[in-house]
Parts: structure tokens; sequence; C-alpha cells
């Protein structure tokens, strides 16, 4: 079946400029995730999805991101007034729900601001 | 003290070899443990997990986990050049929430 689909797979933008991501989780994975990849780091997790309530949304690094789902489907991350330190690879995962569940990655978006 | 760390390499290991990754974790409350593998511009693929102390085996792949050291490892026997790849370590920390690593780089020498 088909995995994880995220788009658009590579993003620059100026600074200062607002940008969505989108998310297509596999189907009927009710649980889904975002991180974020700096260059070299591990993985840094944003927030979280149960259907489209966010349990757990303390990852968001400042009010100028913001994530959104529709029911259990797509889900969108916005990210405001970019700026520089925005830019890494955006990775979204979806799991079914429960804790011994697989996380499956997406191939995830490169943001670029400069 | 970050929650889980990890040496970030690079590790160069000849191939035959075994390969030996290590990780330590913060929360002594935490149940489920993660190695994921990442090729260099891909995403990240789960190899193996545990839950419970000692070892488990999966092909060349041995994940040990010591909770009282709050320590887990992978060992990668009969190491290949495929297996050169950044390989990191998530525990999971809430119901969902999985906290990695900052990945440990290995190289495998033909």
């Amino acid at each position: 079946g088909a995995g994880v689909s995220q788009s658009p797979s590579n993003k620059v933008t100026e600074k200062g400029k607002d940008v969505e991501l989108r998310c297509d989780p596999i189907s009927g994975h009710t649980a889904l995730y975002w991180y974020r990849q700096r260059l070299g780091q591990g993985l840094e997790f944003l927030i979280y999805f149960q259907g489209n309530s966010a349990p757990d949304k303390s990852g968001l690094p400042s009010d100028r991101f913001s994530a959104e789902r529709t029911g259990e489907s797509v889900s969108t991350l916005t990210i405001q007034r970019t700026q520089q330190e925005d830019s890494a690879v955006y990775l979204c995962a979806s799991s079914l729900w429960g804790s011994s569940y697989e996380q499956y990655f997406g191939p995830g978006t490169r943001l670029t601001v400069t | 003290q970050k929650e889980v760390e990890q040496n970030s390499g690079p590790l160069s290991v000849p191939e035959g070899a075994i390969a030996s990754l290590n990780c330590t974790y913060s929360d002594r409350g935490s149940q489920s443990f993660f190695w994921y593998r990442q090729y260099s511009g891909k995403s990240p693929e789960l190899i193996m997990f545990i839950y419970s102390n000692g070892d488990k085996e999966d092909g060349r792949f041995t994940a040990q986990l010591n909770k009282a050291s709050q320590y887990v490892s992978l060992l990668i026997r009969d190491s290949q050049p495929s297996d050169s790849a950044t390989y990191l370590c998530a525990v999971k920390v809430s119901a969902q929430k999985l906290v990695f690593g900052q990945g440990t780089r290995l190289t495998i020498n033909p």
C-alpha cells in the first residue's frame, strides 16, 4: 500500500514569508507526528495528533508554528514569518494508535529560508 | 543533560566486523526503546525495538537494554558496506512521544 507522503519535497522561501507543509499519512493510521531535523542532527519532536486532536503541542518551537489535521487524514504544518533558523527537513510520520506501534516516516520536506 | 545521548561519530568499522552503537537516556521511567536507520538524504526506518532488559536478536542485529544503567545498544554482526548510515536511538517518553538522539554515523569500510 501507499506510504506516508509529503509535499512539497523541497521549498525555498524568503525570510518573513509563510509556508505550508503537507502530510498524507498511511490510510487507517490514527496517529500522526511532525518532526524537524536540522542538518547533522537528530529528530526534534514538534507535535502529534490522535485523530484531529493534538494532545501534545509541547515541541512547537514558537507561536509562529501551528499544525492542523482534517479527521484522520491530511495534516498541514504552517510556519509564519519564516526565519533562517527554520531551515531544516520537516518529517511526518504516522502509526496505528497505541504505544507499541511503529512510526512510519514520510520522505520529508526540505525547507530553505533565504 | 539531553534526554537521549549518542556519540555522533563517525564510527568506522571494517567489513565483516561487529559494529557497536551506544545510547544513554535520562528518564528512568522509560519503557520502550527503538533503533532507526537513516541513509543519507532519506527518512528514518525502524530496524529494532526493545522493551525488556537483556538482548533481542533479529538477524545480524542485536539490541541490548540495561534499564538500571539507562543504557541501550545496537550490535551489527558481519557488518556490510550497505550498513553505512546514521543510526538513531529513540526513547518513548509518553504514550505516543518519541525522543531521538542526535544519531551515530556509521561507516563500514570494504
